[in-house]
């Protein structure tokens, strides 16, 4: 079965700290897709990555930056320097192989940067 | 850009009533979904549909039925509303078949419902 745990409910951090938000997937699948979601509080889930199973290099897009082990089966993303505008709830997700394009989501964890 | 919309922002109803819950999408997209989410549970699968008039249930259907006469358009019926059903629920669509991919998903504002 596939399951996503996010085990950060929630983490509060002061501007310009770096944080880290893990996500750790379970699936039988060889291939997947991954996927992190911010949803600022106006409510609309925002795509930030997705990543296929085949693929493990980092990733960085200014500030964030992703980290996919297939050896701990995780997909961990950092913020670097965190701003206010980064408050938010992130979501982690796992997608099987097909068109179906149907997102397992782990539970969230919220963050809070404070100025 | 694409645009999923779902009527309405804010839903309060009482129990026992039909409630219909409406969302569309206009970037011709063939998967469309209804999620709910909960503090604590994260984003649970309600159902989807991956065609006009196909749907198949996710993991937490009871309760639920839907509706999708034409493309752009995916419909969530409450068909007796219960106090359990609080809740925010948010619909979603994304390429489909089109794509030999799996493509990210779009996602609605969100409806917050409430019954009473």
């Amino acid at each position: 079965a596939q399951k996503v745990t996010q085990a950060q409910t929630e983490i509060s951090v002061v501007e310009k700290e770096d944080v880290t938000l893990d996500c750790v997937y379970e699936t039988r699948d060889t291939t997947y897709y991954l996927f992190w979601y911010k949803q600022p509080p106006s409510g609309e889930l925002v795509f930030l990555i997705r990543r296929n199973s085949f693929d493990e290099q980092n990733e960085i897009s200014g500030r964030y930056s992703w980290n996919f082990q297939k050896s701990t089966s995780s997909f961990n993303f950092t913020i670097t320097a965190s701003q206010v505008v980064d408050s938010a709830v992130y979501f982690c997700a796992l997608s099987e192989a097909g068109n179906t394009d149907k997102l397992i989501f782990g539970t969230g964890t919220r963050l809070q940067v404070f100025p | 850009d694409v645009k999923v919309t779902q009527s309405s922002r804010y839903l309060v109803k009482r129990t026992g009533e039909k409630v219909f819950l409406e969302c569309v999408q206009d970037m011709d997209h063939e998967n469309m979904f209804w999620y709910r989410q909960d503090p604590g549970l994260g984003l649970r699968l309600i159902y989807f549909s991956y065609d006009v008039k196909m749907k198949e249930k996710g993991d937490i259907p009871e309760g639920y039925s839907v509706s999708r006469e034409k493309k752009e358009r995916f419909s969530l019926i409450l068909e007796s509303a219960s106090t359990n059903q609080t809740s925010m629920y948010l619909c979603a669509s994304s390429l489909g078949a089109k794509s030999p991919t799996n493509e990210k998903l779009f996602f609605g504002s969100g409806t917050q419902l409430s019954v009473l």
